[in-house]
């Protein structure tokens, strides 16, 4: 079955580090990638979109990577500050047709110590 | 555009009871998304619509959930009778395809369920 596994353990760095978050899919074959942040009580909000064709993504303190050999994708955000402390989603869809699904993954929280 | 928007917030209710979560979203939005989130699963795609016609609703649980969008501007999520695993917060989305690439989607605050 189609599975998108990322770091299950909580994540803690101190501040001013880089934070290097990892998503994993088994039997997919997603057409783009995107990352969301979701705060406690709130709904995931997009940050980040990469397709099969980049290797690479930047976007200010973030970089996404995205590798279709390994079926893997890293999110890293450098100079990391307690504000950037959150679950970050890693999520694939499938393009075209009438299939569009978005699919997440299982999140992983984490936290920027000052 | 005030973004995708749901309601209650909040919902707690006796095991039995039917229970509609409502969601209106952005407008010019062509796909509709209903997720549901546990600490245990995650975030779960419960079903999508588009252009207001069900897609694929194969994440539905069991057939005590329906969901519909009667319009573009409207979608229902009915649990009938709820039970208290149905716990959860359930989040609606939407999003659209700009240049025929799909773009990111856009979540409401999420209605908190609660079934004692």
């Amino acid at each position: 079955s189609q599975k998108i596994e990322q770091n299950s353990e909580a994540l803690n760095i101190q501040e001013g580090k880089t934070a290097t978050l990892t998503c994993n899919y088994t039997n997919y074959s997603p057409a783009y990638l995107q990352w969301y942040r979701q705060d406690p009580g709130r709904g995931p909000v997009f940050l980040l979109l990469i397709r099969e064709n980049e290797k690479e993504k930047r976007k200010e303190r973030l970089k996404v990577t995205f590798d279709t050999t390994l079926k893997q994708s890293l999110f890293h955000i450098t100079a990391s500050q307690p504000a950037d402390s959150a679950t970050y989603l890693c999520a694939l869809r499938k393009y075209g047709g009438a299939t569009n699904k978005l699919i997440f993954g299982t999140g992983t929280l984490l936290a920027v110590q000052p | 555009d005030a973004g995708v928007i749901q309601s209650p917030r909040h919902e707690v209710t006796e095991m039995g009871q039917e229970v509609t979560l409502r969601c209106k979203p952005i407008s010019g939005h062509d796909y509709l998304f209903w997720y549901r989130q546990t600490m245990m699963r995650g975030l779960e795609l419960l079903i999508y619509f588009n252009n207001n016609v069900p897609i694929d609703d194969s994440g539905m649980p069991e057939d005590r959930f329906s969901a519909k969008m009667p319009n573009a501007s409207f979608s229902t999520l009915k649990i009938q009778p709820s039970e208290p695993r149905d716990s959860a917060v359930y989040f609606c989305a939407s999003s659209s395809r700009q240049g025929g690439l799909n773009t990111e989607a856009f979540f409401g605050q999420g209605t908190r369920l609660t079934v004692v």
